[in-house]
């Protein structure tokens, strides 16, 4: 069984300040994706990531794919209270296979 | 111009019953998915169909039985509902890669 584990599981922080949020796997993936998450809702895809050691970015995020294809990082810069959210981040362990794998998740707060 | 659409939004039923979830994408998307996210937030992947086909059935009890009439609709039928089915149902869609649509969620209650 492929597992992503995140870390940490939440996380409350004050407006303006800086957040890393990790996704860890044994696994290689053959793609890597971040969803956010708002209660009531469905998870909406924010990146997709797929080469070993890509980074791309989102305005105050930045994402970041692991070398090795195993491990992703997310990193928010300045954060606002309208990034309060679940984020998961979600694997693709087999080129075709449709189904992702999602991680544990990370519940952000953040305080104005 | 909603894009992945779900019928009830919320479901309150008694053990033993049967029920069904409906979905619905108006994206043109060949792949649709049933989604299972149980109370701590762990989403797992339950169904995947592909143009009518079931392409992926992850170890889920034969009590739900997902049903395809066509490309644009997947619905999710579940019989002698137990305690443990109570959780949030998402229905997604993607097409041919990997970046997938969800819907809003059923919020199921199993009383």
């Amino acid at each position: 069984t492929q597992l992503l584990e995140q870390s940490p599981q939440f996380l409350s922080i004050q407006e303006g300040e800086n957040l890393t949020v990790y996704c860890n796997s044994s696994s290689v993936f053959s793609s890597l994706q971040w969803y956010r998450q708002e209660p009531g809702e469905g998870p909406v895809l924010l990146v997709t990531v797929v080469t070993g050691g890509e980074v791309k970015k989102l305005k105050r995020l930045t994402f970041q794919f692991g070398d090795a294809r195993k491990d992703s990082s997310l990193h928010i810069t300045a954060a606002q209270p309208g990034d309060t959210g679940l984020y998961l981040c979600a694997g693709a362990w087999a080129p075709g296979r449709r189904a992702l794998t999602f991680g544990s998740g990370t519940r952000l707060q953040v305080q104005p | 111009d909603t894009a992945v659409s779900q019928t009830p939004k919320y479901l309150v039923t008694q053990m033993g019953n049967d029920k069904s979830i409906k979905c619905e994408q108006n994206l043109g998307h060949d792949t649709m998915y049933w989604y299972k996210q149980d109370s701590k937030k762990f989403l797992k992947i339950m169904f995947s169909y592909n143009n009518k086909e079931l392409i992926i059935n992850e170890t889920v009890p034969n009590r739900f039985s997902p049903k395809s009439p066509d490309k644009a609709h997947l619905n999710l039928h579940i019989n002698s509902l137990e305690l443990g089915d109570s959780a949030v149902y998402f229905c997604a869609s993607s097409r041919r890669g990997n970046e997938q649509f969800f819907g809003p969620g059923t919020r199921l209650t199993v009383l």
